[in-house]
């Protein structure tokens, strides 16, 4: 069985600052770890997505996420928030069932001027 | 490649009533799954199809039903509509043939119940 936690329903940072948002999987066969993004009244949009190659992981708009399998982690991170990163954002696994993925419950990140 | 399209964008029903939605996936994609999200249920996963199979299915009454066409469009109907099915409900298209497959996602069709 697969499942996915994300810490922290709410986050808020000021302006360039370090964003952390956390994310830990539950999984009974090699995982398939993602991240997506949701603007208001939009879909989904992916950030990056982790495969069993490089365990850090470089995304969209200055996004990286790295996979520590000791911990069952995928937390993104971003050195310098922006504006524009105000948004939801959505931890995903899948693996082993062909296509059906698991997202955790998401954070809402808000960036303060 | 024209994204992931869903149709209507808005949609008002009535208690009792019933829905259809629609999704035309990424062209050359085989796999098409529907999620609901409400803002006290997050994302919940429908079904999903591939090939016109539904190959995965959430938890979800028997009211919630879909269907894959020979080009790979698909519709989901919800019958007998209650008011806690007002949500988003967004469609997603992958390859589908491998887990690794990052989903592709549609704006969304969002549905009030009355």
């Amino acid at each position: 069985a697969q499942s996915v936690t994300q810490l922290g329903s709410h986050v808020s940072v000021s302006e360039g600052a370090l964003v952390l948002l956390r994310c830990n999987y539950s999984s009974s066969v090699p995982p398939y770890l993602f991240w997506y993004v949701q603007y208001p009244n939009q879909g989904l949009q992916l950030l990056l997505k982790y495969t069993s190659a490089a365990t850090l992981v470089k995304g969209i708009n200055g996004f990286e996420a790295e996979f520590k399998k000791s911990e069952t982690s995928f937390h993104l991170t971003k050195p310098s928030a922006h504006m524009s990163d105000a948004a939801e954002y959505f931890c995903a696994v899948s693996g082993g069932n062909f296509n059906k993925f698991y997202f955790g419950s998401g954070t809402k990140l808000n960036v303060k001027p | 490649k024209a994204g992931v399209t869903q149709t209507p964008r808005y949609l008002i029903k009535t208690r009792g009533q019933q829905v259809t939605l629609s999704c035309s996936p990424i062209s050359g994609h085989r796999s098409v799954s529907w999620y609901q999200q409400t803002p006290g249920q997050g994302l919940q996963f429908l079904f999903e199809y591939f090939s016109e199979t539904q190959r995965n299915k959430g938890n979800f009454p028997g009211r919630f039903s879909g269907r894959q066409f020979s080009n790979s469009r698909s519709e989901m109907n919800v019958s007998t509509l209650e008011l806690g099915d007002s949500a988003l409900y967004l469609c997603a298209s992958s390859p589908g043939q491998v887990s690794y497959n990052e989903q592709f996602f549609g704006p969304g069709t969002r549905l009030t119940v009355l």
